[in-house]
Order: structure tokens, then sequence, then C-alpha cells
């Protein structure tokens, strides 16, 4: 089962912040969050992961909080092609090589 | 492109036949994983390589499904006598570890859609 729990919907206008929260109550020390994302009718597509810290790329940042019991993606700035869904995933260290487990993950619908 | 590539695209095909997909991932890609995914859920795993061996298998993966990394480049799936069941969108992925891990990127491509009549 998924170790993640996700909103299964949410909706943003485009051009301002989407911010897509996740539970991971049960994550442990040297378990990594992982952003995956899938457009329809594409393979998910790899935007951020993070194990303590918040990380930025070109894509989104992503805030871990200090109990690492939730996180945050942030879209700065939504267009309507980011309209997928956004799937929350731990995974650890000793887990390399091992299945990534998807859950349902968020539906996000940008519109203008 | 240098992306994960999967064929066919799209497959239809009887109950009972056997159908094979292709893979071929990212080059120098030492990690090649197979999800399914069907209508409304997430990806389900089925299977992993790291170069040519096995190294785990799902539950989901019957006795009927086969697949193979033979020179630890491309890959494939084999389904024997399909059912209906099967239909379903057919993942791969691959990703490259190194020696010291700091996270993992799994690189997906668009899938091979297989729809069991």
């Amino acid at each position: 089962d998924a170790k993640t729990t996700q909103p299964p919907s949410m909706d943003c206008a485009e051009g301002r912040a989407a911010n897509l929260p996740c539970n991971h109550s049960t994550i442990s020390g040297n378990e990594y969050v992982y952003w995956y994302r899938q457009i329809h009718s594409q393979g998910p597509q790899y935007i951020i992961h993070g194990l303590k810290n918040n990380e930025t790329n070109e894509m989104a940042s992503l805030i871990i909080t200090e109990d690492r019991k939730s996180s945050t993606l942030i879209l700065p700035h939504a267009t309507l092609r980011d309209t997928a869904v956004y799937y929350c995933i731990v995974r650890g260290a000793n887990q390399a090589g091992t299945a990534l487990i998807f859950g349902k993950g968020t539906t996000l619908s940008v519109s203008s | 492109d240098t992306g994960v590539s999967q064929d066919p695209r799209h497959k239809i095909t009887k109950r009972g036949q056997n159908v094979t997909f292709r893979c071929d991932p990212i080059s120098e890609h030492n990690r090649l994983y197979w999800y399914r995914q069907t209508l409304g859920q997430g990806p389900e795993f089925l299977t992993y390589f790291q170069n040519e061996a096995q190294l785990e298998k799902s539950r989901l993966l019957s006795d009927r499904f086969s697949a193979e990394r033979p020179k630890g480049s491309f890959s494939t799936l084999e389904i024997q006598r399909t059912e209906q069941g099967d239909s379903a969108m057919y993942l791969c992925a691959s990703s490259l570890a190194g020696s010291q891990f700091r996270g993992e990127k799994l690189f997906f491509g668009s899938g091979t859609q297989l729809s069991v009549l």
C-alpha cells in the first residue's frame, strides 16, 4: 500500500501558485520524498525529490516539514500544461531498485 | 530522442494470443522497470532489472508473464495466453544507479496500451 495520503483533486487558476499537499506520517529517517506527475496518455514524469531540506528545480519547489511527516509541492506559476495527476511517493535508500509505490495521486486541474 | 522508447504504442489482440512488448531504456541506464496501469489507478510495479539480472518480481507477475533483458540494454515483456484482465497500459522506466545513493530518478516511456478482446 502507498505510504502517502493526498487529496484526490485540486483546482488552480492559470498563473497562480499550485500547492499540492502530501502526508507521510510514517516516513522513516532514510526515506526520500519523490514527486512525479502524469499527463494524460503519457508515462509519469519525475519532478523533484528531497530528504530533509527544501528543494527547488526548474519545475517546482518541494517543502518538507521539520518533522518530515508532510510535504508540499509548489508549482509557482501554474499553466494549463500542468494539468495532470501528481503522485507523492516515499522510498528509502535501502529500497533503491525496488518498486516505487504509486497511490492514486492528486488530479490537478489548471483553468484559465 | 534520447528518452525511454516503447514499442508498439498500441496493441489489440484476441484472448488467448501471446503478445510481446519492447522497451529501449536511456543509453547507459543500468536499471529497468516494468509497470502496469489500469484506468484511474496509479502505475503498479511488475518487475525490475539491474543490468541483465531480474532482481525483483511483483506478485502481479503471474506465470503467464515473462520479462527479459538479455544484454542489459533493451527489455522485452511477454504475456502468454492473454486474458481480458490483462488489458492495461504497460510502462517501462529506466534509471542510472550510482555508487552513492542520493535518490533515484526514474524516466518513463509513453507506454504500450494493450487491449485484449
